[in-house]
């Protein structure tokens, strides 16, 4: 594709179930990133795979976050146990020439 | 650990008047330097960047120089449009170590006729 999907667009889920957030990179990148953004914060760094290892996940909050790129295109993002704080956009990016950044639209969690 | 502080917003101007945006970074080894962009309703796109030190990004009139010696990135406009209005996000990689990305909190630019 053009660029970095993201699906779904919007997920509303309800406190204490489980989701999973999808990324679909532009292809030929290997590293991909996943983030989260609350309302008039930046994106906050969550983890990020160079191919099919994750290199670093040191910014997933804790145990109910998990990511995983089998292949080493596609990401998924998954949540155990969502709460109400994990309400935010979630962001995925893959990184092209110079380690600039593309980055898809976001998916939109609300857990009510 | 790595840091960007950049300047609180909103900030209003006038059209074609000079912007300045200001961001400082505290990361260890040579970092890379981005400024990317939000448009209302869009996703973030790189504005641009600088790889090392006195190095000078520009795109679409907008420029920052990589400071060392002040660890600063800071943005420049000498004329903003209204089409400028936007929130603007600093961010650094540092290329030593693993390759994590930081982001500051963005600036929220309103840019009026």
């Amino acid at each position: 594709g053009a660029g970095v999907s993201q699906t779904p667009s919007n997920k509303v889920t309800e406190k204490g179930k489980y989701v999973e957030l999808r990324c679909d990179p532009i292809s030929g990148h290997t590293a991909l990133y996943w983030y989260r953004q609350s309302l008039g914060q930046g994106p906050e760094f969550l983890i990020y795979f160079q191919g099919t290892g994750a290199a670093d996940d040191s910014g997933l909050p804790n145990d109910r976050f998990f990511a995983v790129r089998p292949e080493g295109s596609v990401s998924t993002l998954k949540i155990q146990r969502t709460e109400r704080g994990d309400s935010a956009v979630y962001l995925c990016a893959s990184t092209g020439v110079n380690n600039e950044q593309f980055f898809g639209p976001g998916t939109r969690l609300t857990v009510l | 650990g790595n840091s960007v502080t950049q300047m609180e917003g909103p900030v209003t101007l006038s059209e074609e008047a000079f912007l300045t945006i200001n961001c400082t970074y505290t990361a260890t080894g040579y970092p890379s330097l981005f400024w990317y962009v939000q448009y209302p309703g869009e996703g973030l796109q790189l504005l641009l960047k600088a790889t090392k030190a006195d190095d000078k990004g520009s795109n679409k009139g907008f420029e920052a120089t990589y400071r060392k010696e002040t660890t600063s990135f800071h943005l420049e406009k000498g004329s903003v449009q209204v089409s400028d209005s936007a929130v603007y996000f600093c961010a650094l990689i540092s290329t030593s170590g693993t390759y994590k990305y930081i982001f500051g909190t963005g600036t929220r630019l309103k840019v009026l006729a």
